[in-house]
Formats: structure tokens, sequence, C-alpha cells
């Protein structure tokens, strides 16, 4: 297996435009997770879906981020207007199922620049 | 969401054996306590759980207590390459929730 798979690697922009961050899970694994890393905050969880509904977006900054699951293979999270502070490194992960005893596995990142 | 503490940083020498403690004394009687590390520029990895009893894989070993307040991870030879960020949670729900981990360094 490839593993959850993250695209692009590294995003640079400029403030006000939009960014959209994708997100590939394992196959077969019905939950997903985005988090978000700085050196100032660490890691933390925006939202994550479980069988692509969103069971938790208390983590989601405000309203300028969202996050979309349209089918089992796939998730986007689009930051809309970016801003300076949304720079940092976004990870997906994804599990098998629900519950305190699945692992996740972690994708290699995004790093996000707002100039 | 269970409170942990993690020294901030430790260090050992190649080859020789590491343990890495966490405190968790707010633990509750489901939560199963997992492991993971962060190598430089990686996402998290997963390193190992348990509920009550010791476990053991190809990673590491985890040493949970009796009153489950607090566990200990063990890299029987540490290496190079387990130089990274170690994460100790609590997980009762199915989000996991980092905290600021240890920052482990291994001198060749």
């Amino acid at each position: 297996d490839a593993g959850v798979i993250q695209s692009p690697r590294h995003e640079v922009t400029e403030m006000g435009q939009e960014v959209t961050l994708r997100c590939k899970p394992i196959s077969g694994h019905n939950s997903l997770f985005w988090y978000r890393q700085t050196m100032m905050r660490g890691l933390e969880l925006l939202i994550y879906f479980n069988n692509n509904v969103p069971i938790d977006d208390s983590g989601m900054p405000e309203d300028r981020f969202s996050a979309k699951m349209p089918n089992a293979s796939f998730s986007t999270l689009k930051i809309q207007p970016s801003e300076p502070r949304d720079s940092a490194v976004y990870f997906c992960a994804s599990s098998r199922g629900t519950g305190p005893n699945e692992k996740l596995f972690f994708g290699s990142g995004t790093q996000l620049s707002v100039l | 969401d269970a409170k942990t503490t993690q020294p901030n940083s430790m260090e050992s020498n190649e080859e020789e054996p590491v343990h890495l403690p966490c405190n968790h004394s707010t633990i509750s009687g489901t939560d199963y306590i997992h492991w993971y590390r962060q190598l430089p520029s990686q996402g998290p990895e997963y390193v190992i759980h348990g509920l009550t009893s010791n476990v053991n894989n190809r990673m590491a070993s985890l040493a949970i207590a009796e009153d489950r307040k607090s566990s200990t991870l063990i890299l029987h030879r540490a290496t190079l390459r387990d130089a990274a960020v170690y994460y100790c949670i609590p997980q009762g729900a199915q989000k996991l929730v980092f905290g600021q981990g240890t920052r482990l360094t291994i001198n060749p």
C-alpha cells in the first residue's frame, strides 16, 4: 500500500489567495483526520471524518477553513482567503475505524507558506 | 482528554537502551495508551499502544504501571534513526490529541 498520500508537498501563496490541500487515505480506511503543526502550537487536530461524514470540526480555526470528503478515497482542506498566520505543515491521517484502539497512519504533510 | 507529562528532552547513546517516561494520572479506565514518534521532516508514525498489560513489538516495548497512571516506552538498542519527538497519548475517544512530546537525541 502506498500509504496516505498528500498533495502538494509544498505550497507557497500570497495572502488572500485560496489554498486547497488534498489527501488520499489508505484504501479501506474509514476515518480521516486533518492536523496542523506549528512551532508555537504543536500538532492540532482540525477535523475528522468517519465514513465520509464530518464528526468533529471543533479544531477548525475559523470560517476561512473548510474540509470536505466527497468519497472514501479523497478529502480536501481549503483555506479562503489565506493569511500569513496559516503558514504551517498540514498533515492528513487515516485509520481503519473508530475507537480508542485504532492506529493512525499519517501522510508526509503539506508545507504551506502564506506570504 | 487525559493530561500527560513528558520530559521536554532526553539524550542517549547509540546502542544503549532508552526509557522514555510519561505520566498520565487522569487517565480513565477505558483509555488506551498510545505512543507515536515524529522523525525530522516527517509525519508522526505509530510506535506501540496498550491498555493494561505490557506490550512488545519489533520497534519497542511499552511498560504500563499497575495503576495505569504512568507508562514507559523502551527502545532496547537505540540507533541514530531513533532520534525523534516521542508522543505519549492516552486515548479515550477516536481522536488523538498530541502534547509537546519528548525530543530524543541519540549520540553516536
